[in-house]
């Protein structure tokens, strides 16, 4: 069964960092696209960053810089660093994963809330 | 980066009843391979995001056939041929033709 579940998340002040974890089972996180996407409160789904089979990375223009998304094969887990955090990084972050084929994101976490406040 | 539009942004609709949403996008979202990376997802109240539709028209497994999806270039639709109460949520529409991917704003879903 395949199964993705965040970590990691809480309150931070502005200008610190959090990593935040996705650990996977029923599949290798090195055969998919491994995405994250966050959520403010009561906002739509912004996409964040896409690590690619091969190891090669993207990232949306408002974290771009400041966050780095990297995965752990042999923990066949997914993370984000997130550093020099602002209020507006505040939402819950997903997970989620992507097939090459369907670049659509077909299965996601339950999310993990990260609050950027003083 | 792509913008992706959608609109209505709220639609009350009666059970029973057609819902549409349309999906634009600011650039054409047919890929060099020949694929349109345009899937739609639903998120229901307290919810992750599910998927519902990929590269246009491809329904997900178990998702019921009640929902449709069709467009081509910049122009998307998601269609509920008869809206059942289980189908209350946001619907988003989201690239992946060109990184980074973006999504619409969501479109509420809501039962009159």
């Amino acid at each position: 069964e395949v199964q993705l579940g965040e970590s990691g998340g809480g309150l931070v002040q502005p200008g610190g960092s959090l990593r935040l974890s996705c650990a996977v089972s029923g599949f290798t996180v090195s055969d998919y696209y491994m995405t994250w996407v966050r959520q403010a409160p009561g906002k739509g789904l912004e996409w964040v960053s896409v690590i690619f089979r091969g190891g090669s990375t993207y990232y949306g223009d408002s974290v771009k810089g400041r966050f780095t998304i990297s995965r752990d094969n042999s923990k066949n887990t997914l993370y984000l660093q997130m550093d020099s955090l602002r209020s507006e990084d505040t939402a819950v972050y997903f997970c989620a994963r992507a097939t090459a084929t369907t670049r659509s994101l077909d299965y996601w976490g339950q999310g993990t809330l990260v609050t950027v406040s003083s | 980066d792509i913008v992706m539009t959608q609109t209505p942004l709220s639609s009350p609709v009666t059970l029973g009843q057609p819902a549409s949403i349309s999906c634009r996008s600011s650039q054409s979202l047919l890929h060099s391979d020949g694929s349109t990376y345009l899937s739609w997802l639903q998120q229901r109240p307290g919810q992750p995001p599910r998927l519902l539709m990929y590269k246009i028209s491809n329904r997900l497994s178990g998702v019921p056939d009640r929902f449709s999806g069709s467009g081509a270039g910049t122009d998307f639709t998601l269609k509920i041929s008869r809206v059942e109460a289980e189908d209350v949520g946001v619907y988003y529409c989201m690239q992946a033709t060109r990184f980074p991917s973006t999504f619409g704003q969501g479109t509420k879903l809501e039962i009159k």
